[in-house]
């Protein structure tokens, strides 16, 4: 999985809960994403990061906040989960905005 | 119209089969076409990336761009029961969201090739 990580790679949790996923790389590249997957919709992408400190919105990032402290470390928190955040969560990285993205082994979440 | 359109199966084929997965696309601007293969709970791994239109070829996997037709294919020669996983179309265009690169995906086609 070129050098990604994800933890915890399953977690149960209740409604209104904060939950924090961590994507961890090293492989030194510039660009981070989180996407979740879910059946009838695909991969769809959260939030990116394209510096320390820098990140953008996706596609679907309301109820999402991310943070990048350090280059390999990216950080996704769901403020209080509900069960429509049920999903599988993918992390990514790339070395620049157009090259191929590889990806983490995923994170199970399932929000009771 | 979504943007990216691509029939989820699931595909059925015998091995040794040739197998066509393909997706069709509404935004011009595309430029970055990329197959993914995804493993049954795995993290989709990276199987061609193409820019232009025309083929390309990497073993028994040739990708297709058509960009007049917004159409691209993936063909997989002499099927085996381990190229059975589900293969994601993916594309991107400069400047998408702000940002360069980013990706979107299609739905996915499950395929499964049997001994």
């Amino acid at each position: 999985d070129a050098g990604i990580t994800q933890s915890p790679r399953h977690k149960v949790t209740e409604t209104g809960t904060p939950v924090t996923l961590r994507c961890h790389q090293t492989e030194n590249h510039r660009y981070m994403y989180w996407y979740r997957q879910d059946p009838g919709h695909g991969l769809r992408l959260i939030h990116y990061s394209y510096g320390v400190k820098d990140t953008d919105k996706g596609e679907v990032s309301d109820g999402y906040s991310v943070s990048r402290s350090k280059t390999e470390d990216f950080l996704l928190t769901l403020e209080s989960a509900t069960s429509s955040q049920t999903s599988v969560y993918f992390c990514a990285i790339s070395a620049g905005g157009l090259d191929e993205q590889f990806f983490g082994p995923g994170t199970r979440l399932t929000v009771l | 119209q979504k943007e990216v359109e691509q029939d989820p199966g699931p595909l059925s084929v015998p091995e040794g089969a040739i197998v066509s997965l393909n997706c069709t696309y509404s935004n011009s601007a595309f430029q970055y076409f990329m197959w993914y293969r995804q493993y049954s709970r795995k993290g989709p791994e990276l199987l061609m990336y193409t820019y232009s239109s025309g083929n390309k070829e990497d073993g028994r996997f040739t990708a297709q761009v058509d960009k007049s037709s917004k159409y691209i294919s993936l063909f997989i020669r002499d099927s085996q029961p381990s190229d059975s996983a589900t293969y994601l179309c993916a594309m991107s265009r400069p400047n998408y969201g702000g940002s360069q690169g980013n990706l979107i995906f299609g739905k996915g086609t499950k395929l499964s090739v049997k001994p």
